[in-house]
């Protein structure tokens, strides 16, 4: 079993609708879970840094952690054709160093107008 | 800010040979990452420098592959010989040591075919 598992879509929604991305993963190590943005031919950017459980909110944007079931979620509110990109997750232990960061494969999304 | 600088953006060679790519880290970080991207097994750390010292080369696939950073601006990567299977985009990332999240900058990436 790979540490951080990802569905890599492709994921196809029309402008507006609610997009729910989702990581699941097996160490309970993992304190720090990020979400990274990737659009085509770029690098990934961070979106979204949460540390242990709960929920954080920016924007449009919420990241969930769930620490009990091992998962993690991104939900983009209003989604928007300049949200079509590829979604990774990423986290690592606590006290880990930066380099131990380990990423999901990507969901890719499209959002349609 | 000129961010994360990565060159060549593509490049394309022939098997058995060398390759280099080169990597300039936003100034003042002291952090740098070299990741490997491909399809079937998504993005890879391959090696990480803290003040320009090799921390972890865990992930680097083969000797043929070495890293070096003789300065806190410039870091490479190279591969030799190269060979088809290290067909990826290569990312260059760097952070901040002492940042509250050790947020990691992604350069725009080198795209390597090996014919």
């Amino acid at each position: 079993q790979k540490e951080v598992e990802q569905d890599p879509g492709p994921l196809s929604v029309p402008e507006g609708a609610i997009v729910s991305l989702n990581c699941t993963y097996s160490n309970s190590a993992f304190q720090y879970f990020m979400w990274y943005r990737q659009y085509s031919r770029k690098g990934p950017e961070l979106l979204m840094y949460t540390y242990s459980s709960g929920n954080k909110e920016d924007g449009r944007f919420t990241a969930q952690v769930d620490k009990s079931s091992k998962y993690i979620s991104l939900f983009i509110r209003d989604s928007q054709p300049s949200d079509s990109a590829t979604y990774l997750c990423a986290m690592r232990k606590h006290g880990g160093s930066q380099g131990n960061l380990i990423f999901g494969k990507g969901t890719k999304l499209s959002v349609k107008p | 800010d000129a961010g994360v600088i990565q060159s060549p953006r593509h490049e394309v060679t022939e098997m058995g040979q060398e390759v280099t790519l080169r990597c300039k880290p936003i100034s003042g970080h002291n952090s740098l990452f070299w990741y490997r991207q491909t399809m079937m097994r998504g993005l890879e750390l391959l090696i990480y420098f803290n003040n320009n010292v090799p921390i972890d080369d865990s992930g680097m696939p083969e000797d043929r592959f070495s890293a070096k950073m003789p300065n806190a601006s410039f870091s490479t990567l190279k591969i030799q010989p190269s060979e088809p299977r290290d067909s990826a985009v290569y990312f260059c990332a760097s952070s901040l040591l002492a940042g509250a999240r050790n947020e990691q900058f992604f350069g725009p990436g080198t795209r390597l075919t090996v014919l």
